[in-house]
């Protein structure tokens, strides 16, 4: 059972406009969603996280949208750049359940020049 | 700071072998986590260790295990590899047991022919 559902699975996007991420949960005990980026050949690293008691969090070009109700949260990138090429990944912990991460499916994102 | 090492990058098993894989984590984290990454069923968690303790397990068959050190080193086992088996393992360490920063190594890519 997939818990958390990712989508687009792939995305191209020109050198400077907004790449947006989806992902939707199904299990109400998660409380803590982070992102991820992984480059080929490395493992995944810590973007942006956020929990449920806020429904945006901004980091530089990078935002989490957080719609409780909807168990829905979002990724934008805003001016995307080549550079940020790479497969996202959401994910989501449960309270308690120390920290075990379920992951999306990932969304490869490729920025144009 | 060092970041997490795993050790070796490359293994390449014959069915019906055994395999050990290693995890240094980060100095002063006591939680390490094990996922295995393949482009069919993406990033699924193996188990999380805590001061030498299982956390939490996945959905793995017994052939898989881990154990911690009381240095907080980790390594994890599958024995009578399957061609299934063949995947990118990434071991994550974070500071603490609850929804803590999780930091990946590179992994350690296993073939088993």
């Amino acid at each position: 059972q997939q818990q958390v559902k990712q989508s687009p699975q792939s995305l191209i996007v020109q050198k400077g406009g907004i790449s947006i991420i989806n992902c939707a949960y199904e299990n109400t005990a998660f409380d803590y969603f982070p992102w991820y980026q992984q480059f080929p050949g490395k493992g995944p690293a810590l973007l942006i996280a956020i929990r449920p008691d806020v429904s945006e969090k901004k980091e530089g070009r990078f935002t989490i949208s957080f719609n409780k109700s909807a168990k829905q949260f979002s990724l934008h990138i805003m001016d995307s750049q080549p550079g940020d090429s790479a497969t996202y990944f959401c994910a989501a912990t449960v309270r308690g359940a120390g920290n075990m991460l379920t992951f999306g499916g990932g969304t490869r994102l490729m920025v144009k020049p | 700071k060092a970041g997490v090492t795993q050790t070796p990058r490359y293994l390449i098993k014959t069915r019906g072998q055994q395999v050990t894989l290693s995890c240094s984590p980060i100095s002063g984290h006591r939680s390490v986590s094990w996922y295995q990454q393949t482009p069919g069923q993406g990033l699924q968690f193996l188990f999380e260790y805590f001061s030498e303790t299982q956390r939490n397990k996945g959905n793995f068959p017994g052939r898989f295990s881990g154990r911690q050190f009381s240095n907080s080193r980790s390594e994890m086992n599958v024995s009578t590899l399957e061609l299934g088996d063949s995947a990118l393992y990434l071991c994550a360490s974070s500071w603490t047991d609850s929804q803590t920063e999780a930091f990946f190594g590179q992994g350690t890519r296993l073939t088993v022919v």
